[in-house]
């Protein structure tokens, strides 16, 4: 069975662009999160999707991020425009259900210049 | 609210060396207590976990046991190897809003030289 699944692993930007992350979740799971690790930092939880719905998105830094869940199944998330300070590794994880353990992607280091 | 503090790495040990990585908590109510492992180019790991006080998690030769009186979940494993090279993550949860989203500390990594 696949894992979670992200794409792409790194991206380099330059400040005022615009860039688009995305997440396949294990197949079947309708729980989608979004994290991000700020170098050398905790890892902070952004926002958790049930199938197409945002179940929570109080983690979400400032309307620069968008996520998005068309259809339940992979997610995006786009940072429109990039700072300096959105730099770092942002997780995907999926879970069955909102109490079950969540299976983590292997993240997206965004460096932004 | 909730936070976690985790020694600050990098622990550099030899391969057969014991291993302790502090980690404490604080927390409302009763929290469950995670230790995750990220292996370099993987995603996270759940390694172990605890869910009351005094339980103790297991894995792969790790152990952590959630001390309640002192808030603590301290990771240890007692012969390590060149594999479990990783970065490790203590965590918390508790049931909020209908989800269990997990606090992290910062991470510790951990090198281990043959």
């Amino acid at each position: 069975e696949a894992g979670v699944t992200q794409f792409p692993s790194h991206s380099v930007i330059e400040k005022g662009q615009t860039v688009t992350l995305r997440c396949d979740p294990i197949s079947g799971h309708d729980n989608l999160y979004w994290y991000r690790r700020v170098m050398g930092k905790e890892i902070k939880f952004l926002l958790h999707f049930v199938k197409e719905s945002k179940q929570d998105e109080s983690g979400m830094p400032n309307n620069r991020f968008l996520a998005e869940r068309t259809g339940g199944t992979y997610s995006t998330l786009k940072v429109q425009p990039a700072e300096l300070e959105d730099s770092g590794v942002y997780f995907c994880a999926s879970s069955q259900g909102s109490y079950n353990e969540q299976f983590f992607g292997p993240g997206t280091r965004l460096t932004v210049l | 609210g909730n936070s976690v503090t985790q020694m600050e790495g990098p622990v550099t040990l030899s391969e057969e060396a014991f291993l302790t990585i502090n980690c404490t908590y604080t927390a409302t109510g009763y929290p469950s207590l995670f230790w995750y492992v990220q292996y370099p180019g993987e995603g996270l790991q759940l390694l172990l976990k605890a869910t009351k006080a005094d339980d103790k998690g297991s894995n792969k030769g790790f152990e952590a046991t959630y001390r309640k009186e002192t808030t603590s979940f301290h990771l240890e494993k007692g012969s390590v190897q060149v594999s479990d090279s990783a970065v490790y993550f203590c965590a918390l949860s508790s049931s909020s809003g209908g989800s269990y989203i997990p606090t992290f500390g910062r991470g510790t990594s951990l090198i281990v030289h043959p």
